[in-house]
């Protein structure tokens, strides 16, 4: 069964610290995996794509990694702001079809 | 425009009332998708489209669902005979292309349906 499990599900940090999102997905077969940024009342941002032969990716204060062998996905934010408080949400797309699984989120507070 | 628009941003109805629910794609966008997001859930897919057809339906939870494009523009997402289990935040969101790519999605900011 394709699925996308996210941990933690929510998470409280002080501003200016780092931290890291996990993504386990059993998607396949995989054409590439999504992280987005959800505000309270909005749709979903995309933050980062990663394909197969992609480890890492930078959005600013945001890093994806990808290991495509464990299926597995980590979003790292650094010096965190009270604006990145929002759910982050892991989506893998199968390949050579235009469907997407999505994880349940990561609600992140930052607070001051 | 900018970006993709939804509207209405709020219906309220009654359990048994049909609802339409609009969507306007980023112009020149041939992709567009609705999802469904209960309460603290995460994305649900509905059915997408590539132009004016919808090559998978298989979201759609019932018969009571349904969407249509035209000019490979605007879509409406209309549930009939609604009911409280409908009751979600209904987003929409298009992308240059469809295919199995690395395009972005770029989402509206999704209607919130109440059925009482």
């Amino acid at each position: 069964k394709n699925q996308v499990e996210q941990s933690p599900q929510s998470l409280i940090i002080l501003e200016g610290k780092n931290c890291t999102l996990q993504c386990n997905y059993t998607v396949s077969p995989f054409s590439n995996l999504r992280w987005y940024k959800q505000d309270t009342g909005r749709g979903p941002v995309s933050l980062t794509i990663m394909t197969f032969s992609e480890n890492t990716k930078s959005n600013g204060r945001y890093t994806a990694t990808l290991d495509a062998d464990t299926k597995q996905s980590s979003l790292h934010i650094t010096a965190s702001q009270l604006s990145d408080s929002a759910s982050y949400i892991c989506v893998v797309r199968i390949y050579n079809f235009n469907k997407f699984y999505f994880g349940s989120g990561t609600k992140l507070n930052v607070k001051p | 425009g900018a970006g993709v628009s939804q509207s209405p941003s709020n219906k309220v109805t009654e359990k048994g009332k049909d609802v339409e629910l609009r969507c306007d794609p980023i112009s020149g966008h041939t992709a567009l998708y609705w999802y469904r997001q209960r309460l603290g859930q995460g994305l649900e897919f509905l059915i997408y489209f590539q132009g004016n057809s919808a090559p998978d339906k298989s979201g759609l939870p019932s018969d009571r669902f349904s969407a249509e494009r035209t000019g490979e523009s605007v879509s409406t997402l209309t549930i009939q005979r609604t009911q409280q289990e409908d009751s979600a935040v209904y987003l929409c969101a298009s992308s240059l292309a469809g295919g199995a790519g690395t395009d972005t999605q770029y989402f509206g900011p999704g209607t919130r349906l109440t059925v009482l």
